[in-house]
């Protein structure tokens, strides 16, 4: 059973950057995508992005194009989600997660980090 | 405001039945079977139950079904148990540049 490990609660200044790493129990990030998924305190989910198995291209959501980045590192066992020019909004909970079990299953996350709160504040 | 609507709440009491409503557009839940919900305890990550509409992960409980009606996609959980109250949330791939919508969420009480 895969699971991912997230690093711990960050607290950022406006304007700031953050990176979120997430750590998978097994070398799956070559063969699966991740994704990265916030929810602000009692909010509904945003997906922000994905970094694509194999060729590792990534793809983001229109809203945070131009600050946000994913990668992986070189062992395929830990991704990052990085966020730059943080705004009080950007407080959120923010999760890794993978279709890996769910057959035919796109975006279909059926595995998810346990989730890294990040709070913006001056 | 999120781009898939649900209730904010429902209830039942144990053993009954609820059916949860997610309605979005022709850009999305209408065109896509790609529709997949969630259950979220507090201070939980989420929980998949239901994907590509109507199929159900492995271990998951079929008292969770999935169905769809032109742009709605609805949740129902029969046979109410007390763990199953949480907040529950809809999401479907989207034609759009954002690539995956999701639902308000949804509280439900088991009374």
């Amino acid at each position: 059973q895969v699971q991912f490990v997230q690093s711990e609660t960050e607290v950022k200044k406006p304007g700031a950057s953050v990176k979120v790493s997430c750590e998978a129990s097994q070398n799956i990030l070559a063969n699966y995508a991740i994704h990265w998924v916030r929810q602000a305190p009692g909010q509904s989910f945003e997906w922000m992005g994905w970094l694509s198995a194999g060729t590792g291209r990534t793809k983001y959501a229109e809203k945070f194009h131009g600050r946000v980045t994913i990668t992986r590192d070189t062992s395929a066992k830990i991704a990052f989600m990085e966020l730059s020019s943080l705004r009080y909004e950007d407080t959120a909970i923010y999760y890794c997660a993978a279709v890996i079990g769910s057959p035919g299953g796109l975006f279909a996350f059926d595995v998810w980090g346990q989730g890294t709160l990040v709070t913006v504040s001056s | 405001q999120s781009a898939l609507t649900q209730p904010a709440s429902v209830s039942g009491s144990p053993g009954q039945s609820i059916t949860i409503s997610c309605t979005g557009t022709s850009s999305d839940v209408g065109i896509y079977d790609y529709v997949s919900w969630y259950q979220q305890h507090p201070g939980k990550a989420p929980k998949l139950i239901v994907y590509d509409v109507t199929n159900r992960p492995s271990g998951v409980s079929n008292r969770f079904s999935g169905s769809k009606s032109g742009n709605t996609a609805s949740l129902t959980i029969s046979g109410l148990q007390a763990e199953d109250e949480a907040d529950y949330y809809c999401s479907s791939y989207t034609s759009s540049g954002t690539l995956l919508l999701f639902g308000g969420g949804t509280k439900l009480t088991v009374l």
